[in-house]
C-alpha cells in the first residue's frame, strides 16, 4: 500500500467552526489531491497540488482552502464548516500527471460530520 | 468540463457469473481511464487502467475495453467470487500536459456476488 495517512480519521464538529484535515505521504510524490465522496456523486475533486506551494481549485472548491508547505503534507481547511460539508474526504497522491506515472493512490479517508 | 456516467448503480450476480459495468465520458480529449474498487470503510484501490492508444486490457479475471469513437469504456469481471463484492468506480482524465492528472469519477456501482 502507498504510504498515505490521513488525520483525523473521524471528526464531529459544529456548524461555523474551522476544521483542518491532514494528508501525509511518505512516497515523495509530487502531486496530491483532495476528494470528497457523497452517495450518488462518486468522488469529486476539491483541490489539488502539483508541487510545494502550488495548488489549484477542483470541481467543488467553494468553502475549502488548502496549503502545501512540504512535499509530504497537504492540508485541507474548512474555514467555517457547514452541514453540506458532511462527507468522507479522501486524499490521493501520484508521482506524475502523464505517461505511466499518473496512477493515483488513495488514503484511508476521513469521515467528517458537521452538526 | 468532463462528465462521466456509470451504469448500473447496483449489480447483483451469482458466484461464477460475469459482471459488466459501463461508463461513458464526454470529453474526447480524455486519454486515461482507471477503474477503482472500494471496500467498506477503505479508500479506493486501482484494479486496472487503460490508455486511449489501447482498445482492451486484461489482468486475470478482470478486463477493460475502450471505444474511443463512442466514448465509452467497460469493466468485465469473469468468474466472480464473493470477495469481488465492493463498490466500483470508473474515472477519466487527460493525462499529461497541464491537466495535472485530475480525475473525473463516475457515480459508482455496488456489486454484490452471492455465494
Amino acid at each position: 500500500d502507498a504510504g498515505i495517512t490521513q488525520s483525523p480519521r473521524h471528526k464531529v464538529t459544529e456548524t461555523g467552526t474551522p476544521v483542518t484535515l491532514r494528508c501525509h505521504q511518505t512516497e515523495n510524490h509530487r502531486y496530491m489531491y483532495w476528494y470528497r465522496q457523497d452517495p450518488g456523486h462518486g468522488l469529486r475533486l476539491i483541490h489539488y497540488s502539483y508541487g510545494v506551494k502550488d495548488t489549484d481549485k477542483g470541481e467543488v472548491s467553494d468553502g475549502y482552502s488548502v496549503s502545501r508547505s512540504k512535499t509530504e503534507d497537504f492540508l485541507l481547511t474548512l474555514e467555517s464548516a457547514t452541514s453540506s460539508q458532511t462527507s468522507v474526504y479522501f486524499c490521493a497522491i501520484s508521482a506524475g500527471a502523464g505517461g505511466r506515472q499518473e496512477t493515483q493512490y488513495f488514503g484511508p479517508g476521513t469521515r467528517l460530520l458537521v452538526l | 468540463g468532463e462528465n462521466v456516467e456509470q451504469h448500473p448503480s447496483t449489480l447483483s450476480v451469482q458466484e461464477g457469473d460475469s459482471a459488466v459495468i459501463k461508463c461513458t465520458y464526454s470529453d474526447s480529449a480524455s486519454n486515461y481511464f482507471p477503474w477503482y474498487k472500494q471496500e467498506l470503510g477503505k479508500g479506493p484501490q486501482l484494479i486496472i487502467d487503460i490508455r486511449s492508444n489501447v482498445g482492451e486490457k486484461k489482468d486475470q479475471r478482470i478486463a477493460v475495453t475502450l471505444n474511443k469513437t463512442a466514448k465509452h469504456f467497460s469493466l468485465h469481471i469473469t468468474e466472480t467470487q464473493p470477495e469481488d463484492s465492493a463498490v466500483y468506480f470508473c474515472a477519466a482524465s487527460k493525462a499529461g500536459g497541464t491537466s495535472y492528472g485530475k480525475l473525473t469519477f463516475g457515480q459508482g456501482t455496488i456489486l454484490t456476488v452471492h455465494p
